[in-house]
């Protein structure tokens, strides 16, 4: 089955500095990858995701990258600010498949 | 348009006690889960569904039953708890097709005692 890592596991940044989160995962037919913000003391929301179609994908200061043949893709949070503070999933699908597989987690801490 | 919800946000128990959790949702996805999170463990599938009146194991199933009678609703049952079960639960649900999307409830804190 599908496997995917998560690394960092804690990042800490100083307020306006970028931050970057990245992926592995093993499923090379793997074509949905979704990133999940969870604030303290609630569930998960999607902030971006991308398509194995795709390379790059932005939205205001959140982007995100994919190179398949590496099978690895990041999230890149550029002038972070403190309520970007929060612990950021990963996660890769299949289509087709019902279950996502996700990452352990990165817990990021902006500093103000 | 209330999303996911999840009934009750926190609750204590005794080892051996029984307690039903209740998602909700209100926007006619197919597809619904139960998973639980612990501390570096990240999220962990317990059951998930793929329509009304079906049920299937995920990662760590055991001690846990589900039921999906209704579409809009999706049970997780402990028959009789313990202490490894101690965790926060969080229900998701998505619709069926190409968007993969999940939408998750705000959490359910569970103490086992």
């Amino acid at each position: 089955g599908e496997n995917v890592e998560q690394h960092p596991s804690t990042l800490s940044v100083q307020e306006g500095d970028s931050a970057v989160i990245k992926c592995t995962y093993s499923d090379s037919a793997s074509n949905y990858f979704p990133w999940y913000k969870q604030e303290l003391g609630k569930g998960p929301q999607l902030i971006i995701d991308i398509r194995s179609n795709v390379g790059e994908k932005k939205d205001q200061r959140i982007a995100v990258t994919l190179n398949k043949t590496a099978k690895h893709f990041s999230l890149h949070i550029t002038e972070t600010q403190p309520e970007d503070s929060a612990v950021y999933f990963c996660a890769a699908s299949r289509g087709g498949s019902y279950i996502p597989t996700f990452g352990r987690g990165t817990s990021l801490i902006v500093h103000p | 348009n209330a999303g996911v919800t999840q009934t009750p946000k926190f609750r204590v128990l005794k080892t051996g006690q029984s307690m039903t959790l209740l998602c909700a949702q209100d926007m006619n996805h197919e597809y619904m889960y139960w998973y639980r999170q612990d501390p570096g463990m990240g999220l962990r599938l317990i059951h998930y569904s793929v329509g009304e009146g079906t049920t299937a194991k995920g990662e760590v199933p055991d001690g846990y039953n589900v039921s999906r009678l209704k579409k809009q609703n999706f049970l997780l049952g402990l028959e009789s708890a313990a202490p490894s079960q101690t965790s926060v639960y969080f229900c998701a649900s998505r619709r069926e097709g190409r968007t993969d999307t999940q939408y998750f409830g705000p959490g359910t804190r569970l103490t086992v005692l």
